[in-house]
């Protein structure tokens, strides 16, 4: 069964700069979800998307922005990093079809130098 | 808001063993859904089980059941004749049931329990 993918899988990126995070979802999910997790930590939600609508959003610095697009992929964008961006961005996907469950990508591990 | 509590953050077992996860929660929600989630060292998030507020009937995967307590707003995992496979952080997350106004609604995770399977 397809899951979801999230690009690129590992990201290492100076101070102040910025970097894109892209996940695409399970086919015929219409939500989306970013968590991030830092070490030794619980994820924590940042931001939610359904049929391309923001539809939630938690504890998501203003630098960073995030949309979905039409074909249902998602783009979490990060400006001027910081030491304490680092850490593990999840994606998940939620469809009518999952149960109300939400299925997570591999992650991707950002590393802010 | 919702709090997700994880009591034990690491447990020990030996293989084959039945070991409990705990977790309590708190809402004012009566319509909600619970989640544990397994973190092997990969670092995936895996999807162990689920189980929806307004069933009564405790879910059950395979090796892996919960023992739901609405009333006492607690709902453990258990594992029988556990595997190496089965080390892994575990994550107990709550999800309030979606609605038209607020939408699909987040995970709200506990801290975590460190469970590692011993030969």
């Amino acid at each position: 069964a397809a899951g979801v993918i999230q690009s690129p899988r590992h990201l290492i990126k100076e101070k102040r700069e910025t970097a894109t995070l892209k996940c695409y979802p399970i086919p015929r999910h219409d939500t989306v979800y970013w968590y991030q997790q830092g070490p030794g930590q619980d994820p924590q939600f940042l931001i939610s998307f359904y049929e391309k609508m923001q539809s939630d959003k938690g504890s998501i610095p203003d630098r960073f922005s995030a949309q979905q697009f039409s074909d249902y992929h998602s783009e979490l964008n990060m400006s001027s990093l910081e030491l304490g961006d680092s850490a593990l961005y999840f994606c998940a996907s939620m469809g009518t079809d999952s149960g109300r469950t939400q299925y997570f990508g591999p992650g991707t591990r950002l590393l802010v130098l | 808001a919702q709090t997700v509590t994880q009591s034990q953050p690491e447990m020990s077992v030996q293989e084959a063993e039945t070991v409990t996860l705990s977790c309590t929660y708190d809402t004012s929600e009566n319509n909600y859904y619970l989640f544990w989630y397994k973190q092997p060292p990969s670092r995936q998030m895996i999807l162990v089980i689920r189980q929806e507020a307004y069933k009564q009937q405790n879910a059950t995967e395979n090796r892996f059941s919960v023992n739901f307590q609405k009333a006492a707003k607690s709902f453990s995992l258990k594992i029988s004749d556990s595997q190496l496979g089965d080390t892994a952080m575990y994550f107990c997350a709550f999800m309030k049931h979606e609605n038209r106004i607020q939408g699909a609604q987040k995970l709200v995770f506990g801290q975590g329990t460190r469970l590692t399977i011993n030969p």
